[in-house]
């Protein structure tokens, strides 16, 4: 199983703006719309962010934004917070009997 | 709203099945997919595979030999069972609705199995 490959860590100070890139292939990321991407603390379950691509589910901050180029997705959070550090994975939907495939993770770190 | 509850033994002895119920609340468990992802302690995370409730599954190659899923509408419940465990197979087991093919939501809590005699 290939896993999309993320940097590994992230650094902002607060207000500032951050971006996370999820590279992949054209049998995933670049083949579809399907890119999601979830926030996760210490200790806690993965929540979701943003999905396909660049919609964003009721209740998460506008803050919070992604897109697409080629076989690179990108989550950007502006207005960096104190709260927004975590761990943040990206998934896609592949076209290998995988079905789906995860990042790597990125740490996000708020100076 | 829909709030997912994994359950199981935390301990498994190596070779063995683990197994472990994921019970759905606040909705119903028809017409939706129900994913297995799991996290060993540091790393990432690995889909295991789903279930339609129709039966249906889907199974992540790297473990499909060793993975079989089930569900039972009446009680709102699937279940995953993965035979001869070693400790590789530690890991934080999360189940999630799978709105197939564009999200993971929303996920259980997690439970934490290990592998070890």
């Amino acid at each position: 199983q290939s896993a999309l490959t993320q940097p590994a860590s992230v650094s902002g100070s607060p207000g500032q703006s951050i971006t996370i890139s999820c590279t992949g292939t054209s049998s995933d990321v670049g083949g579809y719309k399907y890119v999601s991407w979830y926030q996760q603390h210490p200790g806690k379950a993965p929540k979701l962010m943003i999905y396909e691509v660049s919609n964003r589910p009721s209740g998460v901050s506008n803050r919070f934004s992604g897109s697409k180029s080629g076989n690179t997705a990108s989550l950007t959070i502006s207005g960096l917070q104190a709260e927004d550090e975590a761990d943040y994975y990206c998934s896609s939907y592949t076209s290998s009997s995988t079905l789906y495939a995860f990042g790597t993770g990125t740490k996000v770190t708020v100076l | 709203q829909v709030q997912l509850q994994e359950s199981g033994p935390g301990l498994v002895r190596p070779s063995e099945t683990l197994s472990l119920t994921c019970t759905v609340s606040g909705g119903s468990i028809s017409s939706y997919y129900w994913s297995w992802i799991r996290q060993p302690a540091g790393k990432g995370l690995e889909w295991i595979g789903r279930i339609y409730t129709s039966g249906i599954t889907n199974y992540n190659p790297s473990l499909k030999s060793r993975v079989t899923m089930s569900v039972d509408t009446s009680k709102n419940q699937f279940s995953l069972k993965l035979r001869s465990v070693t400790a590789a197979d530690t890991a934080v087991y999360y189940c999630a609705r799978d709105s197939n093919p564009s999200k993971f939501d929303p996920w259980g809590q997690g439970t934490l199995v290990t592998v070890s005699s």
